[in-house]
This record gives structure tokens, sequence and C-alpha cells, in this order.
């Protein structure tokens, strides 16, 4: 049973260029939520996708936008990036409205140079 | 939004010895608190969690308290080992089915062989 995988692991980008994040749940979730972690920090959560609708958001401009697809799995978009948007991308994965874990990917490591 | 404090940052002990973790929650409509371990260059990993219904609940050599009058919980490890050394988070959430997690900002703790 494959867990939580994330693409890229690692990704170096430049100031003002657009940045694409992927993400497949584990099997049998439904829900996917994005966290930004960056150095020596807690996760910040960004937002989070059910049924192909972002159902909430966290305190981030809207050049991080997502989509999630038929399939479970998501995408995170980044525009216009900032050198402060380096951090390590985390996606995690559960069942929508259901108590239980949260189940987190290895993340994307992004550098903006 | 909720607004979640760990203490301390960095915490260094014995092998053997007990190690304890501290957090504050900000916001009374939390009633979900998970703590992670997060490994360097690795993914948070649930290691025990706890719900508001909930004063005290333990697994092994782990153990989580919650006190919600004065909105503040513990992690407690006992007989610490060398590969209990990660960073750690705790959280707190509304659980309302939107899972978003409001994460403290993590104590690296060391186990001195």
């Amino acid at each position: 049973d494959a867990g939580v995988t994330q693409s890229p692991t690692h990704l170096i980008k430049t100031r003002g260029q657009q940045v694409t994040l992927r993400c497949s749940p584990k099997s049998g979730h439904d829900t996917v939520s994005w966290y930004q972690q960056a150095l020596g920090q807690g996760p910040q959560f960004i937002f989070q996708y059910y049924e192909e609708e972002e159902r909430q958001r966290g305190n981030f401009p809207d050049r991080f936008s997502g989509h999630q697809f038929p399939n479970y799995s998501s995408e995170l978009n980044v525009n216009a990036l900032l050198l402060g948007d380096s951090a390590l991308y985390l996606c995690a994965s559960s069942l929508y409205g259901q108590a239980g874990e949260l189940f987190f990917g290895e993340g994307s490591r992004l550098t903006v140079l | 939004g909720e607004n979640v404090e760990q203490h301390p940052s960095t915490l260094s002990v014995q092998e053997g010895d007990s190690a304890v973790i501290k957090c504050t929650y900000s916001d009374s409509a939390s009633n979900y608190f998970p703590w992670y371990k997060q490994e360097l260059g690795k993914r948070p990993q649930l290691i025990i969690d706890i719900r508001s219904n909930v004063g005290e609940k333990k697994d092994q050599r782990i153990a989580v308290t919650l006190n919600k009058t004065a909105k503040h919980f513990s992690l407690h490890i006992t007989e610490t080992q060398p590969e209990d050394s990660a960073v750690y988070f705790c959280a707190a959430s509304m659980r309302t089915g939107a899972n978003n997690l409001f994460f403290g900002t993590g104590t690296r703790l060391t186990v001195i062989p």
C-alpha cells in the first residue's frame, strides 16, 4: 500500500518563476492538504482540497493555488516566486470528516534563488 | 486563528532520562492535539494524539496530557533512547473535517548516549 507520494523531491527556481508540485494521496484517502515548512519552523497550513474543491485556506496569498483531480491527486502552484517561498512543501492526506491520522508525504524542497 | 506555542525549542537529555515538551493553544474550540516526530530530511510522523474528552493517553514510553481549562498539553517520553533524537511538533485542530492542523515551532530533542 503506497503512502503519500510527492514530486519532485527537490527543485530550484529563480525569483518570478512559477512552480507546480504534485501529490498522490494514500490509497483510500480522498482529502489532500498542503503545508509549507520553512527551515527550523513548524509546518503551516496552506489549503485543503476535497471533492476537487478548495475547502479551507490558511493565511497565504493568491499566488498559491491548487487543484484536485478526480483520482484525488493534487497540485500546488506558486506564481511569481519570492525568495521567502523557499521551503519544504508537504502534502498530507486523510479521509474527509473522519477522525484519524493525517499522513504526510516526504515533501518537495523548493529553493528560490 | 489558532496559535500554538511550544517549549523548549531545544532539549538535551541523557539516555534513560525522561523528556517533557509543553505546548499551549489559544482557541478553546480546538479539540484534537497530535504530536509529530520529524527526523532530519524525513516527513513528520504521528507518534501520539489526544482528543479533548480525554485527559491523558499513554503508548509504551510515550504519554500525552491535556489540560483544557489551562489550554495546554504536554508530551512525556520516558526511558529515552538515542533513536528518540528528532524534532517534535505539537499541533491543534478543531477537526471539523477540514483537518487543518496548527503546528508549534518544534522542539529539537537530543538524547545523549
